[in-house]
């Protein structure tokens, strides 16, 4: 079965501090990683995305994550967060088949402390 | 800027009085996308449109319609909403034989 895990709910760090949020996915054929970031109230925004190649991609707002094809992991990282960086992040799988569907994890909520 | 665009942002109906969700896209787009999307949990995909042939998912309730008169615009229909429908309903597009989707801000529909 295709399925994303994000295994933390919600999680505070300090502003400054580094951060990392986990993403594992069960896929039957090559999957394409993708990290969405959602501010309440509001649609998802494109963080990065993981089709081939480098298994380190870099996104926008310094966001980076690593894809690893043994671990079945597309982990989210930030060297320094900012308070801006709070909201809900959204991990999703998919592929060029099936139009194309996203499954996405159940997020993660990031609250940063001053 | 090309974007995709969804109205209205909020949305209030009656239990059981019909409502109708719009979405558009500038970015001519042929795929567009409806998910569903409830209080703190992961979008779930409703439909979708690959140019005109439409594409339900297995388990997306008959009280869910979608058209799309043209390659710019979505519908969702709710024909009778219940108030286990009040949610985020998001709209996407993307470029057939790309991987890539952009969401619109959303609408939020609360069902009295």
């Amino acid at each position: 079965a295709q399925s994303v895990t994000q295994p933390d709910i919600h999680i505070t760090v300090s502003e400054g501090a580094s951060l990392e949020l986990r993403c594992n996915y069960s896929y039957g054929a090559t999957p394409y990683l993708f990290w969405y970031v959602q501010s309440p109230g509001q649609g998802l925004q494109l963080l990065l995305k993981y089709f081939s190649g480098d298994t380190l991609v870099q996104g926008i707002k310094g966001f980076e994550a690593e894809f690893k094809r043994s671990q079945s992991s597309f982990n989210l990282r930030k060297p320094s967060v900012h308070w801006s960086d709070a909201a809900e992040y959204f991990c999703a799988v998919g592929g060029r088949n099936q139009g194309g569907k996203l499954i996405f994890g159940q997020g993660t909520e990031l609250s940063v402390k001053p | 800027d090309a974007m995709v665009i969804q109205n209205p942002r909020y949305q209030v109906t009656q239990f059981g009085k019909p409502v109708t969700l719009s979405c558009s896209q500038t970015l001519n787009h042929n795929v567009m996308y409806w998910y569903q999307q409830k209080s703190s949990q992961a979008p779930k995909l409703l439909f979708h449109y690959y140019d005109k042939d439409f594409n339900n998912e297995a388990d997306t309730p008959d009280n869910f319609q979608s058209r799309r008169p043209n390659t710019s615009f979505c519908f969702l229909d709710i024909r009778s909403p219940g108030l286990g429908d009040a949610a985020m309903y998001l709209c996407a597009s993307k470029a057939g034989g790309t991987d890539t989707q952009y969401f619109g801000p959303g609408t939020r529909l609360t069902v009295l």
